[in-house]
């Protein structure tokens, strides 16, 4: 149980394109999804906090109107990278927390998204 | 503001002896949550153990255990018989309530490499 998903698993893209990142919840509700970006050996840094049904949560320094976070059902938020540029290629970890139940507070990851903008 | 300490960048550790690996923490919070989180070369993010703060039990998963040391704020992972597959990173990770706003605060992680 408590697998998450993540569509593209890689992309290259072209610079002043768009990309759109899928997290899907497998086998349970996910009330709360984030997004998470990874340099080369370090750790994970949260962008963001996805709620289903409301606007997301952005942490500081991150571009809201760059990376547009949208979480439309209780199994599914998406990431999508505006008019992307080569700084922004990186490794993107999406994770969700079950809506209720004696493991609310843990996270569980996705596999992760390689983008690599041209 | 939550804080996780990871102080070991890297260790080695031979097929099928023991490991452990260190972490501390800050907070003033009384009731969370810690974990321990291994991320191998497929960079797949897995979740090893899970603590609550409230439990006084250290948890255990197979070959892996934690000393959870409340008052010492300090969280460590013992593999037992390591085996090739725990290469990977650890991740030490945080959390202090599970409202909507909570979210992990995470060390620097600790790379582990099993040699024969």
């Amino acid at each position: 149980g408590a697998v998450v998903s993540q569509h593209p698993s890689w992309v290259i893209c072209k610079s002043g394109t768009s990309v759109k990142i899928e997290c899907r919840s497998l086998d349970f509700q996910a009330t709360t999804m984030f997004w998470y970006r990874q340099f080369p050996k370090q750790s994970l840094m949260l962008m963001a906090t996805s709620n289903e049904g409301s606007k997301a949560t952005y942490e500081q320094g991150v571009e809201k109107d760059k990376f547009l976070i949208n979480h439309a059902s209780l199994t599914l938020s998406t990431l999508t990278v505006t008019s992307a540029h080569p700084e922004d290629s990186s490794f993107y970890i999406c994770s969700a927390r079950e809506a209720s139940g004696i493991s609310s507070d843990t996270q569980y990851f996705g596999p992760g998204t390689r983008l690599t903008v041209l | 503001a939550q804080t996780v300490t990871q102080s070991q960048p890297e260790m080695s550790v031979q097929e099928a002896e023991t490991v452990t690996l260190s972490c501390t923490y800050d907070t003033s919070e009384s009731n969370y949550y810690l974990f321990w989180y291994k991320q191998p070369p497929s960079r797949q993010m897995i979740l090893v153990i899970r603590q609550e703060a409230y439990k006084q039990q250290n948890a255990t998963e197979n070959r892996f255990s934690v000393n959870f040391q409340k008052a010492a704020k300090s969280f460590s992972l013992k593999i037992s018989d390591s085996q090739l597959g725990d290469t990977a990173m650890y991740f030490c990770a945080f959390i202090f309530n599970t409202g909507t706003a909570s979210k992990l605060t995470f060390g620097t992680g600790t790379r582990l490499q099993v040699t024969l």
